[in-house]
């Protein structure tokens, strides 16, 4: 699976939209980008995931850029429970991928720590 | 409500012991996982299976033995021959992508902090 690259911390004020970058210079064409959010001592929250096209739903916009070398998460209008750190990760679809190797090799890096402040 | 359940929250073990770690699913997924997370770090993969009486190691299975006898239940044994076990342990189920090539997410259970004495 493709790295990624995303700052170690970001602030953004309560009711603010709250843009977080991701690089994935390496991503190939058959890998999609996948938002997950961890609120402290919690299970990861799947947030949305895109291949090409941009994405909307309740949670959250993402936002891929035509070389799809970088991806940014939306959330439109940030809340103090939005504090969480926030992983980008780029992985093969479900189902695809040599002998199913693939299978929940979702590769969490260290995210970013998003800080929603009043 | 459907969901995943860890339990225990909490556990603390002495040295050499060894201790198992449930997660129950009652989302009727096929597929369910086992993570570890040290402090500040993110996740790595210890166990996945994706059909009962079946299960693969992930990226850092050593020191750990898993089971899955019912398609509710993954049970995680992290064994004494496991060097640093105090960590925080997630599990995790998902649609059986086998059955499916649609893309799905992964849920995740609430976590077990495991302390060595």
């Amino acid at each position: 699976d493709a790295k990624t690259t995303q700052p170690p911390s970001m602030d953004c004020a309560e009711g603010r939209a709250a843009n977080l970058p991701c690089n994935h210079s390496t991503i190939s064409g058959n890998e999609y980008v996948y938002w997950y959010r961890q609120i402290h001592s919690q299970g990861p929250q799947y947030i949305i995931h895109g291949l090409k096209n941009n994405e909307t739903n309740e949670m959250a916009s993402l936002i891929i850029t035509e070389d799809r070398k970088s991806s940014t998460l939306i959330l439109p209008h940030a809340t103090l429970r939005d504090t969480a750190v926030y992983y980008c990760i780029v992985r093969v679809g479900w189902g695809e991928g040599a002998g199913g190797t693939s299978y929940g090799k979702l590769t969490f890096g260290q995210g970013t720590i998003l800080t929603v402040h009043p | 409500d459907g969901g995943i359940t860890q339990s225990p929250k909490y556990l603390f073990r002495k040295e050499g012991q060894n201790v198992t770690l449930s997660c129950e699913q009652n989302l009727n997924h096929d597929a369910m996982y086992w993570y570890r997370q040290d402090p500040g770090q993110g996740l790595r993969l210890i166990y996945y299976s994706q059909i009962v009486n079946d299960f693969q190691k992930g990226d850092i299975a050593e020191g750990y033995s898993v089971s899955r006898e019912k398609k509710e239940s993954f049970p995680l044994t992290v064994t004494s021959a496991q060097k640093n076990p105090t960590a925080f342990y997630l599990c995790a189920s998902s649609i059986d992508v086998r059955r499916e090539v649609s893309l799905r997410e992964l849920f995740f259970g609430e976590g077990s902090r495991l302390t060595v004495l």
